[in-house]
Order: structure tokens, then sequence, then C-alpha cells
């Protein structure tokens, strides 16, 4: 069971926008920031988002997060085929644990 | 270019000792933490472990702490993780991760390898 909370998967149409949540606690992203990491098939994972909502440079504009109390959401428009992969949402928990937590994954297809 | 290359994986008895490598290169290694973060077969992301830059300061998950321990060697731009007691849940393709700062416990992973496969079976 994963400490952040994702959709197991999410789909629409090529051109189409798709959002995905990633719900925490205060202990986690209601007092860090959120970074999304995206895994093509059989690769590595690659960030995507950190800081909540800044893009790597190379990161298309499509690509968007934001965090709104112990929430996070990455929106992705104009969706390609090639953005069929797994998205994890990351973040710092300053619990007891003090650990990295993940959440379990979204797997996105495009129709 | 950033590059993180991993080795030391292979399949192992339960019980047994495996020890993990990553070379790093195309950035100043001792500037940034690192870490190690697990994939088993078919699920998500598990972060195993963090080092700061100089060493100074260490995390693991609960899950292999008394068990696996990270350590570094600026000198060869390396990174390692020594793992013991090793069960069958340990199962996972093992990531090198670099951190975007010196702290382990602060910032995201900013860029990751391609992963070391480790089996733990009898």
């Amino acid at each position: 069971q994963s400490v952040l909370t994702q959709p197991p998967s999410v789909s629409a149409a090529p051109g189409q926008k798709v959002t995905i949540s990633c719900s925490g606690s205060s202990s986690n992203i209601g007092n860090n920031y959120v970074s999304w990491y995206q895994q093509l098939p059989g690769t590595a994972p690659k960030l995507l988002i950190y800081d909540n909502n800044k893009r790597p440079s190379g990161i298309p504009d499509r690509f968007s997060g934001s965090k709104s109390g112990t929430s996070a959401t990455l929106g992705i428009t104009g969706l390609q085929t090639g953005d069929e992969a797994d998205y994890y949402c990351g973040t710092w928990d300053s619990s007891l644990s003090a650990e990295w937590v993940f959440g379990g994954g979204t797997k996105l297809t495009v129709l | 270019e950033v590059q993180l290359v991993e080795s030391g994986g292979g399949l192992v008895q339960p019980g047994r000792s495996l020890r993990l490598s990553c070379a790093a290169s195309g950035f100043t290694f001792d500037d940034y933490a690192m870490h190690w973060v697990r994939q088993a077969p078919g699920k998500g992301l598990e972060w195993v472990s963090g080092i700061s830059w100089n060493s100074g300061s260490i995390g693991y998950a609960d899950s292999v702490k008394g068990r696996f321990t990270i350590s570094r060697d600026n000198a060869k731009n390396s990174l390692y993780l020594q793992m013991n007691s090793l069960r069958a849940e340990d199962t996972a393709l093992y990531y090198c991760a670099k951190d975007y700062g010196s702290s382990w416990s602060k910032y995201y992973f900013d860029y990751w390898g391609q992963g070391t496969l480790v089996t733990v079976s009898s």
C-alpha cells in the first residue's frame, strides 16, 4: 500500500486532456514539494515536474503540475500516443519514518 | 550528459549478500546527494536509501534498515549499496538516482540510471 494514492489507470483519446491525481497527507504533500516522473514502457523513470509545477528543460508545456492542500495533480494536454506510460508522484514524508514516498503509479492509455 | 550506470545485480539465495555499484559521469559527483530506488516486477517505485554529498547524512526505508548500507566514493564517482540478509521481497530492479541538491531529504530525483536486476530466490 503506497503512502500516496493515485488512480491505477486513466485513458483518453489523442489530442484530449487528462489529469492524474495524487493524494497524501500533511506529513508529505501538505508540507513538501511534489515531483512527477514518467516511465515509458521498459525504461527508467524520467523527471517530468518538480517543485509542484516546474518543468525541467526539454519537457513540453503540454505537461503541467499543481498542488492544493494535501493533493497534487498532473495535467497532460494534446495527448499523443507517445505519452502512454506510467506516471508517479513523489515527495518527502517528514513523519517519524522520514523518507521519500511515491504514489502507486498511474497507467495512461491513449486510445 | 549525465550518465548513471548500475551494476552488480544477479540471482542470489535468501539470506545471502550482494553489493550494487553505480558509476556516475557527466556532472560533479561530489556536489550532489544520491539515492537508490527499487521497483519490484510489475510494481511501483520504492525509495530505498539516500546519502548526502559528503556521506555526512544517510537515510533508509524502514523495509531495509539494518540490512542495507549505502556508501559513496567521491574520488571514484561511485555509489554503492551493500545488501545483506536478502529476502524474496527484495527482488526488484534497483535504480541509482541523482538528487537535484546536496541533501538527500529535500529536493527530487533529476536523473536515473537504467537499473540492475536483483533476484532473491533459492
